[in-house]
């Protein structure tokens, strides 16, 4: 059974970047794709992207120009680094493993942006 | 991308059987059968409920399957219970490679 669990800040100012971290255990970041997901207040899931395990990534249109998602293998962990956020990026952000089917999801990690 | 279009809420009455759609476009979920549902309980994680349009993962009771045709995608939960009541969503793959989420419904449990 894969366990994920996110970190980071839980406060970014405007205009920063939101960097966070998605540790896993119970099973290999060399294999396998490792999705983000958002989710805003109140609202519904929205995809943020994905990184396989070879390093190849793609993410969501209206975030693409912000969002870096990398992979260190070495300490079974993925990243993602969302670039000049706005109040509009305050949500519970899950790490999971998939592509397409998101079968484990980590508990989430609530980032409030303010100044 | 647009969101996948979900019925804002659905209700039943215990042992009823109800039905969430999920219609998209012939780029994702009429192109692909590369559809999931999740269910959401309030201040929980979502959980993987039916993959690849009709599958379930292990644990997952029989009364929840899932279809497709043309579009629109479905849901069904047959013999309704009290702790089915929770937010379902539904995703696509694309033709972009990308992920995409339906709105979101509401399913209450009368």
């Amino acid at each position: 059974q894969v366990h994920l669990q996110e970190s980071g800040p839980g406060l970014v100012k405007p205009s920063e970047t939101l960097s966070l971290t998605c540790t896993v255990s119970g099973g290999s970041t060399s294999t396998y794709y490792w999705s983000w997901i958002r989710q805003p207040p109140g609202k519904g899931l929205e995809w943020i992207g994905y990184i396989y395990y070879s390093g190849s990534t793609n993410s969501n249109p209206s975030l693409k120009s912000r969002v870096t998602i990398s992979l260190d293998t070495s300490k079974n962990q993925f990243s993602l680094k969302l670039r000049s956020v706005t109040a509009a990026d305050t949500a519970v952000y899950y790490c999971a493993i998939g592509q397409y089917n998101l079968r484990s999801w980590g508990l989430g990690t609530l980032v409030t942006v303010s100044s | 991308q647009s969101a996948l279009t979900q019925p804002a809420s659905v209700s039943g009455s215990p042992g009823q059987s109800i039905t969430i759609s999920c219609t998209g476009t012939s780029s994702d979920v009429g192109g692909y059968d590369f559809v999931s549902w999740y269910q959401q309980h309030p201040g929980k994680v979502p959980k993987l409920m039916i993959y690849e349009v009709s599958n379930r993962p292990s644990g997952v009771p029989d009364r929840f399957s899932g279809s497709k045709s043309g579009n629109t995608a479905s849901l069904t939960i047959s013999g309704l219970q009290a702790e089915d009541e929770s937010d379902y969503y539904c995703s696509s793959y694309t033709s972009s490679n990308t992920l995409l989420f339906g709105g979101g419904t509401e399913l209450t449990v009368l």
